[in-house]
């Protein structure tokens, strides 16, 4: 049973890097895209990018280019690097693995969720 | 930009049959969106329920079934049981744009 836990601060100063790390557990990165959603306070999820295992990704265009996800296959973990924060940007984090073949598409295993504020 | 519609809110009695519905701004869901259902509980993160369309998680509930209705995406909860409250989103594929998840329905058993 593959599990996915996400890790980092959980306070940023406006207008710096937020980072986090999901680590895999039960399983290999390999093989499957890697995704970030997000959920602010009282609101819906928002999908904010994904990262095929070797490094091809695809981001959501509502957030104009702050936003990175890769993966590393030796520790088996993938990241999230969204620039030049707001306090729009205080959410609950979500990583999520998405199963892709041929007729489908799945976002099926996620983690329990970090909950990141942006404040001074 | 891509908007997905789902109805904010219903409510179901106990043992009844609600459809909940996924609508995209660009036009008719088809099974080329590879739609996609959670359910999240508060508190709770979101829980895969179904995908592709129809397609179940061995973890799905028999009663939780989905398909495409009048050019929507749709999720019937037949016999509905009381730990089914809860909000329920869905979400549409877009090819190269990635992905969109809908604004989410606050089902309430009542």
């Amino acid at each position: 049973q593959v599990q996915l836990q996400e890790s980092g601060p959980g306070l940023v100063k406006p207008s710096e890097t937020l980072s986090l790390t999901c680590t895999v557990s039960g399983g290999s990165i390999s093989g499957y895209f890697w995704s970030w959603i997000r959920q602010s306070p009282g609101k819906g999820l928002q999908w904010l990018g994904y990262t095929f295992y070797s490094g091809s990704t695809t981001y959501n265009p509502s957030l104009s280019g702050r936003v990175t996800v890769s993966g590393d296959t030796s520790k088996n973990q993938f990241s999230l690097k969204l620039r030049s924060v707001t306090a729009a940007d205080t959410a609950v984090y979500y990583c999520a693995r998405v199963s892709v073949d041929r007729t489908s598409i799945h976002f099926d295993e996620w983690g329990q969720g970090t909950l990141v504020t942006v404040s001074s | 930009q891509t908007v997905v519609t789902q109805e904010p809110s219903l409510t179901v009695s106990p043992g009844g049959t609600v459809t909940l519905t996924c609508a995209s701004s660009t036009g008719p869901v088809t099974t080329n969106y590879y739609p996609n259902w959670f359910q999240q509980k508060p508190g709770q993160a979101p829980r895969a329920l179904i995908y592709s369309t129809s397609s179940k998680y061995s973890w799905t509930p028999a009663r939780f079934s989905g398909s495409l209705l009048g050019g929507k995406a749709a999720l019937t909860l037949s016999a509905v049981q009381p730990e089914d409250e809860g909000e329920y989103y869905c979400l549409l594929y877009y090819g190269g744009a990635g992905v969109v998840f809908g604004g989410g329905t606050k089902l309430t058993v009542l």
